[in-house]
């Protein structure tokens, strides 16, 4: 089975910018998640959605926004771009959302960086 | 709220030793879930081993064990004949359920370096 793929790799944009970032969760997966990775802070988590529905969010402005599709692949973006977004942006499928819990499995990340 | 606190932000170890990270958590849930994941040099990150709260025994794979303390809600990971391969930021993470789904909580790593 394929993994969890992120596309891009690799952004740099500059303030004021959008973005959009892309997740395909591994085959059979509805739930993904997105997270943000800075240094010194870790992972924090920006929202889940599972059938197309937004399940749980994070605590972040509402530039951050996301959606999931009909096949489970899902999107963010982040409107007006400053500094601190600069960030590893992960995405995490599990195959299931709510019952017993099921491992979390993480893609490579997005490298975004805001010039 | 619950927080997930990792005090090591890096350690090192020589190659073949034992080396134990630590991670302390706060909530008031008794049912929840933690994890250890491994965040390898640009690589993924991968799950190395889960504990159930609810679960006495201490979680073990291979060469990766956990010290579950749940009344002192620690929940150390002891990795014993350390390879090369370990090097890694190392995350500890709790889980709990809330309405419809699972909610997870990282703390904010330990980045590891073997030494050979």
């Amino acid at each position: 089975k394929a993994g969890v793929t992120q596309t891009p790799r690799y952004l740099i944009k500059t303030r004021g910018q959008q973005v959009t970032l892309s997740c395909s969760p591994i085959s059979g997966h509805r739930s993904v998640s997105w997270y943000q990775q800075t240094p010194g802070q870790g992972l924090q988590f920006l929202f889940e959605y599972f059938s197309e529905t937004q399940r749980n969010k994070g605590n972040f402005p509402g530039r951050f926004s996301g959606r999931q599709f009909s096949n489970s692949r899902s999107e963010m973006n982040v409107s007006t771009l400053e500094l601190g977004d600069s960030a590893l942006y992960l995405c995490a499928s599990r195959q299931t959302s709510g019952g017993p819990p099921d491992t979390q499995y993480f893609g490579p990340g997005t490298r975004l960086t805001v010039l | 709220a619950q927080t997930v606190t990792q005090s090591q932000p890096e350690m090192s170890v020589q190659e073949a030793e034992t080396v134990t990270l630590s991670c302390t958590y706060d909530t008031s849930e008794n049912n929840y879930y933690l994890f250890w994941y491994k965040q390898p040099p640009s690589r993924q990150m991968i799950l190395v081993i889960r504990q159930e709260a609810y679960k006495q025994q201490n979680a073990t794979e291979n060469r990766f064990s956990v010290n579950f303390q749940k009344a002192a809600k620690s929940f150390s990971l002891k990795i014993s004949d350390s390879q090369l391969g370990d090097t890694a930021m190392y995350f500890c993470a709790f889980m709990k359920q809330v309405p419809g789904t699972y909610k997870y909580i990282f703390g904010t790593g330990t980045r590891l370096k073997v030494l050979a």
